[in-house]
């Protein structure tokens, strides 16, 4: 029981650049979300998923896209990197019950 | 809209007991959770208190109250480990999670 994995765990881009990070889980949670997590700022939501093929925008959605073909994934994509983009991202999912949400170990992206 | 907020930092010492408040302000409200989270490392989960009221678990302890929209989590008999940041979190039972912004504690010998 691998829990909540994250890959890649760093990655450099250059501007304009995409690329697509990758969230699985092994604990048949219905909901996984995806955070940014920047300096003096707290965990903020991009988006979210409620079940297979759903996902809803968060709190920064904008230039990220997100896509949930299978319950254990959720995938974050970003089309054409920017410099503002530079942060640490966190998968998480949680069960029906919500009393918790479960992290993955996160993934530090640097956009150059 | 979600308002949480709560200390940058703390520094306390090995063996005392800090207090992290949390107040929020938010549009829905259907529990409160507070995680740990280590530097480089994920969040923990440490509690959630959706009733008024204490709740201890072990050397920590966390409360509630709904109609001040207040939280604190209490630390007790601190070690060095217990150096981390702490994220108050509220629930709208909307799936979603706001988070605060995080005190810094740190506990020295």
């Amino acid at each position: 029981n691998a829990g909540v994995t994250q890959t890649p765990k760093f990655r450099v881009l250059k501007t304009g650049q995409s690329m697509t990070l990758l969230c699985a889980q092994d604990m048949n949670h219905e909901y996984m979300y995806w955070y940014r997590q920047d300096p003096g700022m707290g965990l903020r939501l991009i988006h979210y998923s409620v079940g297979e093929g759903t996902t809803a925008k968060g709190e920064v959605p904008d230039g990220y896209n997100v896509s949930r073909l299978k319950k254990q994934n959720f995938l974050l994509g970003l089309e054409s990197a920017a410099p503002s983009q530079t942060s640490v991202y966190f998968c998480a999912s949680t069960s029906e019950a919500q009393e918790t949400q479960y992290f993955g170990p996160g993934t530090r992206l640097l956009v150059l | 809209g979600q308002n949480i907020d709560q200390p940058t930092e703390m520094t306390a010492t090995e063996g005392a007991i800090v207090q992290i408040n949390c107040t929020y302000q938010t549009s829905g409200f259907n529990g409160l959770f507070w995680y740990q989270q280590h530097a480089g490392e994920a969040p923990t989960f440490l509690s959630y208190n959706v009733l008024d009221g204490l709740e201890e678990k072990g050397r920590f302890s966390s409360f509630l109250s709904r109609s001040k929209g207040y939280s604190y989590l209490l630390l007790k008999e601190l070690q060095m480990k217990d150096s981390a940041s702490y994220l108050c979190a509220v629930t709208d039972g909307d799936y979603k999670l706001s988070f605060g912004a995080g005190t810094t504690v740190t506990v020295r010998a």
